[in-house]
């Protein structure tokens, strides 16, 4: 099976702009998760998704959104983006929670 | 929301030493998952283990439940193992994974 691939891998933007990212999960994998990874704050949970539902979002400002589709496959946005946005954005799928398996992130930089 | 430490924060190992790292958790879980994040920043998951003891050749994993941590052993440490490791549990409200802050290690050769 093909892991999680994440696209693009690596995205420069400015301040005030905006950037979807995507994730593609492991074939028959309906949960994905992402996360914010960042020297300072490590790794914090973003939303999860199942079946095009969001079952929970981390404390993160209405900026960040995201949403499934049906073939399991997230999409998140960052809206009006700011110099603390650059990281490493991280999805990871599983089947029910359980063990997940995280793609290879997408580097943000915003100048 | 459930707490996770990770203890050492930081560790230099000879290349072939031994190492032991811990992670405490202030809550029951169902569900514990180590992984080892390489240079690159890829996670790669290393065990899923609420409870018990599993190994994975170099590497073996212990989740004492009842008490509320879990150790991930590295024997005979090679270079390849340097980067950080995480130890991830679900928190109380569900659908959502905490990570611990993490232990990073260094094996000089």
């Amino acid at each position: 099976k093909a892991g999680v691939t994440q696209t693009p891998r690596y995205l420069i933007k400015t301040r005030g702009q905006q950037v979807t990212l995507s994730c593609s999960p492991i074939s028959g994998h309906r949960s994905v998760s992402w996360y914010q990874q960042t020297p300072g704050q490590g790794l914090q949970f973003l939303f999860e998704y199942f079946s095009e539902t969001q079952r929970n979002k981390g404390n993160f400002p209405g900026r960040f959104s995201g949403r499934q589709f049906s073939n399991s496959r997230s999409e998140m946005n960052v809206s009006t983006l700011e110099l603390g946005d650059s990281a490493l954005y991280l999805c990871a799928s599983s089947t029910h929670q359980e063990t997940q398996y995280f793609g290879p992130g997408t580097r943000l930089l915003v100048l | 929301g459930i707490q996770v430490e990770q203890s050492p924060p930081d560790l230099i190992l000879q290349e072939g030493a031994n190492s032991t790292l811990r992670c405490n958790f202030s809550d029951s879980v169902n569900n514990l998952q180590w992984f080892h994040q390489n240079p690159w920043g890829q996670l790669i998951n290393l065990f899923y283990i609420p409870s018990g003891t599993k190994q994975n050749g170099r590497l073996s994993a212990t989740t004492v439940a009842t008490e509320r941590y879990s150790l991930l052993y590295i024997s005979s440490s090679q270079t390849t193992d340097s980067g950080v490791y995480f130890c991830a549990v679900p928190d109380t409200g569900g659908f959502k994974t905490i990570f611990g802050a993490g232990t990073r290690l260094f094996v000089k050769a």
